[in-house]
């Protein structure tokens, strides 16, 4: 079946760590993203890449990297630097074409709780 | 910028009752808009769509209007189950243009159906 998987469902990270989130699609989708949702609130954009490697950064990028080194994958880091860093973390895919009405698919999400 | 603006939560209903979640939007463009539904713990799914005024998306009794006049893609469903209970986002994409896809979303409304 295609879709997005992300992984881990559960990640623990100690105060300055760096830790890695996974994200593959196999729905051939050039364009990709990060969104972290915190509780009642809406999902904020952190990056987002339209190509193999290159990305940019969305509204919240300070304390996040990311890659996109296969079109299949762009796992999100979240860095030291990410002073508040507990949140859902969500990735999502989406054809890159001019069409209108084309939606983004999301994965599972990773729920983020520091230690 | 763009923006969605959706009706606080939390909604609480009994069984079969009428349901309505407000949505308004900003946007510089002819966004195509979309709800999405997020049951618990897991990631954001479509629940409908329209791309231009006064289409009217539907699924699962679920309804929206595109009303360009009034800036607005309210959702409605004349009989909710506890099933349905779950969190609400709306949300816009303009036009591609050259970049990615983005999705800007409100800050969604929690929904819980009592039996």
């Amino acid at each position: 079946d295609g879709g997005i998987t992300q992984s881990p469902k559960y990640l623990f990270r100690k105060e300055g760590q760096n830790v890695t989130l996974s994200c593959e699609q196999n729905l051939n989708h050039d364009a990709m993203y990060w969104y972290r949702q915190d509780p009642g609130q809406g999902l904020r954009l952190i990056y987002y890449s339209q190509i193999v490697n290159d990305f940019q950064k969305g509204d919240i990028a300070e304390g996040y990297s990311v890659s996109r080194e296969k079109k299949e994958s762009f796992p999100l880091t979240v860095t030291s630097a990410q002073k508040n860093p507990t949140a859902f973390y969500l990735c999502a895919s989406s054809p890159q074409d001019r069409g209108v009405g084309t939606e983004a698919f999301f994965g599972q999400g990773t729920r983020l709780t520091v230690v | 910028g763009d923006s969605v603006t959706q009706m606080e939560g939390p909604v609480t209903l009994s069984e079969e009752a009428f349901l309505t979640i407000n949505c308004t939007y900003t946007a510089t463009g002819y966004p195509s808009l979309f709800w999405y539904v997020q049951y618990p713990g897991e990631g954001l799914q479509l629940l409908l769509k329209a791309t231009k005024a006064d289409d009217k998306g539907s699924n699962k009794g679920f309804e929206a209007t595109y009303r360009k006049e009034t800036t607005s893609f309210h959702l409605e469903k004349g009989s909710v189950q506890v099933s349905d209970s779950a969190v609400y986002f709306c949300a816009l994409s303009e036009p591609w243009g050259g970049s990615a896809r983005q999705l800007t979303f409100g800050s969604g409304t929690q929904l819980t159906v009592l039996p």
